[in-house]
C-alpha cells in the first residue's frame, strides 16, 4: 500500500529563523513529489514538483530536495514569516494510467511565532 | 492565475439527504479529481475522472458516490445518501494531460466543507 510519513508532525519556530520538515514515502511506481502548503479550511496549494531525476527545486524560500534511492524528501524554509504558520503536506504521484493519483502525508503543522 | 472553482463552500444536510457538490475545473485540464479531508485526518483520494469516465477510483468510493461532467464546464460528486461519516472537506483538482505537459500542473479548489447532521 502506497505511503507517505512526514517528521516532525508539529513545529513551533521564530519568525526569520529557518526549518527543515522531512518527508519519507513508499508509492509505485513513482511519478512525482510534490510539497504542498494548506492553510486551515482551504485547498492545498503547490509548492514545488519533482521528478525521479531531480534533486532539488526552489520556489522563493522554499527549497525541496528528493533522494529518489533512499524514497526521503525534505523541504527547507528560510527566513521564515509569520504568514508561514500552516500544514505542509508531502505528496506523492503515481501514474498508473489513470492520471495522476496523489497520495498525501499527514502534514507537519508549521507555527511561526514573533 | 487560472483557478478550480468549488460551490458550495459549505454545505449542510441532513443524514440520508442527497448531496451534489459542484466544480468548475481549469478549461484546458483533462483530467478530473475528488479528494476528501476529514477534520484533523489527511486528504485521501476518492476518484479521477477521464475521457468521460472514472479511471481509477478509492475503496472509499463505493456506489453511494457517482462523478459526472454534465456539460463541457462542470464535474460533479454525488452522494445519494449521506452518512454522519461523509462529514468531510471535499475538493476538486484538475490536472493537465501528463503525456503532453512537462510541469505536471495540479490545482485543487478550496474546497466544500460538507456537514452531515
Amino acid at each position: 500500500k502506497n505511503q507517505v510519513e512526514q517528521s516532525p508532525q508539529s513545529l513551533i519556530i521564530l519568525e526569520g529563523k529557518n526549518c527543515t520538515l522531512q518527508c519519507n514515502y513508499t508509492v509505485s511506481p513513482f511519478s512525482n513529489l510534490r510539497w504542498y502548503k494548506q492553510d486551515t479550511g482551504r485547498g492545498p496549494v503547490s509548492l514545488t514538483i519533482m521528478t525521479f531525476s531531480e534533486n532539488t527545486k526552489s520556489n522563493g524560500r522554499y527549497t525541496a530536495t528528493l533522494d529518489a534511492d533512499t524514497k526521503q524528501s525534505s523541504l527547507h524554509i528560510t527566513a521564515s514569516q509569520l504568514s508561514d504558520s500552516a500544514s505542509y503536506i508531502c505528496v506523492v504521484s503515481d501514474f498508473t494510467g489513470g492520471g495522476n493519483k496523489l497520495t498525501f502525508g499527514t502534514g507537519t503543522q508549521l507555527k511561526v511565532e514573533l | 492565475e487560472p483557478e478550480v472553482t468549488q460551490t458550495p463552500s459549505h454545505q449542510v444536510t441532513q443524514m440520508g439527504q442527497e448531496v451534489i457538490l459542484r466544480c468548475v475545473p481549469i478549461s484546458n485540464h483533462l483530467y478530473f479529481y475528488w479528494y476528501r479531508q476529514i477534520l484533523g485526518q489527511k486528504v485521501e483520494f476518492l476518484v479521477s475522472f477521464y475521457n468521460n469516465e472514472i479511471s481509477e477510483k478509492s475503496e472509499i468510493f463505493d456506489d453511494q458516490f457517482s462523478v459526472e461532467r454534465p456539460d463541457g464546464s462542470n464535474f460533479t460528486l454525488k452522494i445519494r445518501s449521506t452518512k454522519l461519516e461523509d462529514s468531510a472537506m471535499y475538493f476538486c483538482a484538475s490536472s493537465e494531460a501528463l503525456r503532453a505537459s512537462a510541469n505536471y500542473g495540479y490545482t485543487f479548489g478550496s474546497g466544500t466543507r460538507l456537514t452531515v447532521v
